[in-house]
């Protein structure tokens, strides 16, 4: 079946460092591929996707690049601000409209 | 602005107690979604539905059941809570055939805690 892992939190940064957050994914045929973000006290919102390999999901200033060959989704921001502090969860969806999400990584960015 | 909205933001109950998790989205969405939110488990699907009257198991069904008897609106019933249930429900509404496919609208949650 389709699985997603991520790399373990918290992650700490310091404000204007630069973020990876990693995601490996397990799915048959071509999934799409998601990152959700949660703000503290909030639901779940997309943050960006990809469709298909080679795709570059962004927003916000947060890049992903589907990459099929190495089935990684890694979530990359040049210079992270305090307010980005959230928990990220990478997800996909192999067809259909159910998602698998990965455990989730909390991010908390100090000044 | 697209809304799902979860009736309860926090709920206490008792152990053998039968719960009603409510959740209205406003957006004339075909699918809807419950999933449960557990720290170092993240997101596990309880049950959804792609259509009015129609509900599919999720990953972890035992000890749940829904309705759907209006398109809007899928409430998630505990029959029975138990401890093991404390946590996080998360609802979540998307759009079938829709250019947008696997964008999943949430709600803010509704944190259970049962005793």
């Amino acid at each position: 079946g389709n699985s997603v892992t991520q790399m373990e939190g918290p992650v700490t940064l310091s404000e204007e460092a630069f973020l990876t957050i990693n995601c490996t994914y397990t799915a048959t045929g071509y999934p799409s591929l998601f990152w959700y973000v949660q703000y503290p006290g909030e639901g779940l919102q997309l943050l960006l996707k990809a469709t298909k390999a080679d795709d570059k999901g962004s927003n916000k200033g947060f890049e992903a690049t589907y990459r099929k060959e190495t089935t990684s989704f890694h979530l990359e921001k040049g210079s992270v601000q305090v307010s980005d502090s959230a928990v990220y969860f990478c997800a996909l969806t192999g067809g259909g409209n159910k998602l698998t999400f990965g455990t989730g990584t909390q991010l908390k960015v100090e000044l | 602005d697209v809304k799902v909205t979860q009736s309860s933001r926090y709920l206490v109950k008792r152990t053998g107690e039968k719960v009603f998790l409510e959740c209205v989205q406003d957006m004339d969405h075909e699918n809807m979604f419950w999933y449960r939110q557990d720290p170092g488990l993240g997101l596990r699907l309880i049950y959804f539905s792609y259509d009015v009257k129609m509900k599919e198991k999720g990953d972890i069904p035992e000890g749940y059941s829904v309705s759907r008897e209006k398109k809007e609106r899928f409430s998630l019933i505990l029959e029975s809570a138990s401890t093991n249930q404390t946590s996080m429900y998360l609802c979540a509404s998307s759009c079938s055939g829709c250019s947008n496919t696997g964008e999943l609208f949430f709600g803010e949650g509704s944190r259970l805690t049962v005793l």
